[in-house]
């Protein structure tokens, strides 16, 4: 069993679609992250949550919203997006943001296409 | 805004041969950290340097942080496939920085038998 848990690994949706990215993480930790990978890019910082609570959105379009019910549990959903929007979103967690021992745990990722 | 510049961007290197990547940066950063991402995988960390001229082993992996606290680099003696996969570097800009690290876009390393 894996950490950080995320599902699906892969979607293809079209741009009028609804969809959710669900993020698990089983190391009890306290912060969760959405990051966004896109090909020859540096990963970008989406959202941060500590503790249930958004401490970062980092100009993100409201077309992604995030959504974290417990310190466990982040989703990503998904509405109206454009085809630049396809990219790897990954779910990450840490025990000690904000700190010099801060180590993030990634899932493997979504797969997304947004045709 | 703190940019991590990685070099080279693409690396092919047959297996039982040395490699060196590099990350810099015209900022000052509190952390650095190097994590490898494998084909349909999440990062996975490596190594974190903290102090200035740090110098950390991981088998056959050799991280160093630059004396000023703005470079790093990865040396890797003998690859082997399974080193095969992208290097990224972080780095943490302020003690309060949360879950803000700085990313690199990655040095692709490709390792042939």
């Amino acid at each position: 069993e894996t950490g950080v848990t995320q599902t699906p690994r892969h979607l293809v949706m079209g741009m009028t679609n609804k969809k959710s990215l669900k993020c698990e993480q089983h190391l009890g930790h306290n912060a969760m992250y959405w990051y966004k990978q896109s090909a020859k890019k540096p990963l970008e910082l989406m959202f941060v949550y500590n503790f249930k609570e958004q401490t970062e959105n980092n100009s993100v379009p409201s077309r992604f919203s995030p959504e974290c019910p417990n310190s466990s549990h982040l989703f990503l959903h998904l509405h109206t997006l454009q085809p630049e929007d396809s990219a790897l979103y990954l779910c990450a967690s840490s025990q000690d943001p904000g700190t010099v021992n801060e180590k993030l745990f990634f899932g493997s990722g979504t797969q997304l296409s947004v045709l | 805004t703190q940019l991590l510049e990685q070099s080279p961007q693409f690396l092919s290197i047959q297996e039982g041969e040395n490699l060196t990547v590099y990350c810099n940066s015209s900022s000052v950063f509190s952390s650095l950290q190097w994590y490898r991402q494998e084909p349909g995988e999440g990062p996975v960390l490596l190594v974190t340097v903290v102090t200035g001229g740090e110098v950390k082993k991981l088998k056959r992996l050799t991280f160093q942080f630059g004396d000023a606290r703005k470079d790093s680099s990865l040396h890797i003696t003998a690859a082997q496939p399974g080193d095969t996969g992208l290097y990224l570097c972080a780095g943490a800009g302020a003690t309060d920085s949360w879950g803000k690290l700085q990313f690199g876009a990655g040095t692709q390393v490709v390792v042939t038998p």
